[in-house]
């Protein structure tokens, strides 16, 4: 069973702060990581691609990427209350099927 | 606004009804996926369409779901006798393969929900 796991959380953080994000996953064949964020009652929306070793930065975001020890995750600089929302990782493991974790809720209190 | 739009946005229906949902891509995307996301989960794959084919489908997807990508364009998701463990949000997503890279952008998602 391929598998994606990230910790359900809540993960809270004080505004300003720097969050962390986990994620493992079990197919050491995936090829394409994403991290999609998503608010209450909306659809995914992507913030980070990742497909390399080492680290990606986008702003506030940066993902991390260890092949070696199935692990990719998500920091968030300068937390804002606007960022409290569930963060998804998602593996593509080469084939048609794209795996999502259920999530880390995240909150960001002002 | 991903450029992805589903309809309805909204569905509530009887046990044992059919319902259609609807999808339109991007319009230069030729891959197309159907999700289904239930509270406190991820989005779980139900299927995938190359352009028209459809090359994928989940074991999760019975008898009672089918899908179409009729010309490649657009896509329909039916569910037949629905049954109120239907109930959840499906999402679909479409994208373009770039080298070994794709990345999917998902739709408003339609939420369905069966009394």
């Amino acid at each position: 069973q391929k598998e994606v796991e990230q910790n359900s959380g809540p993960l809270s953080v004080p505004e300003g702060a720097i969050a962390s994000l986990n994620c493992t996953y079990s197919d050491r064949g995936s090829q394409s990581f994403f991290w999609y964020r998503q608010y209450s009652g909306k659809s995914p929306e992507l913030i980070m691609s990742i497909y390399s070793n080492g680290d990606k930065e986008d702003g506030r975001f940066t993902a991390q990427l260890n092949k070696a020890s199935q692990y990719v995750s998500l920091l968030i600089r300068d937390s804002q209350p606007s960022d409290s929302a569930t963060y998804l990782c998602a593996v593509d493991t080469g084939g048609f099927k794209t795996i999502f974790g259920a999530g880390t809720r995240l909150f960001v209190k002002a | 606004d991903t450029g992805v739009s589903q309809n309805p946005r909204h569905k509530i229906t009887k046990r044992g009804q059919n319902v259609t949902f609807r999808c339109d891509p991007i319009s230069e995307h030729n891959r197309l996926y159907w999700y289904r996301q239930t509270l406190g989960q991820g989005p779980e794959f139900l299927t995938y369409f190359q352009n028209e084919a459809q090359l994928e489908k989940s074991r999760l997807l019975s008898d009672r779901f089918s899908a179409e990508r009729p010309k490649g364009s657009f896509s329909t998701l039916e569910i037949q006798r629905t049954e109120q463990g239907d109930s959840a949000m499906y999402l679909c997503a479409s994208s373009l393969m770039a080298g070994v890279q794709e990345t999917q952008y998902f739709g408003p998602g339609t939420r369905l929900l069966v009394l």
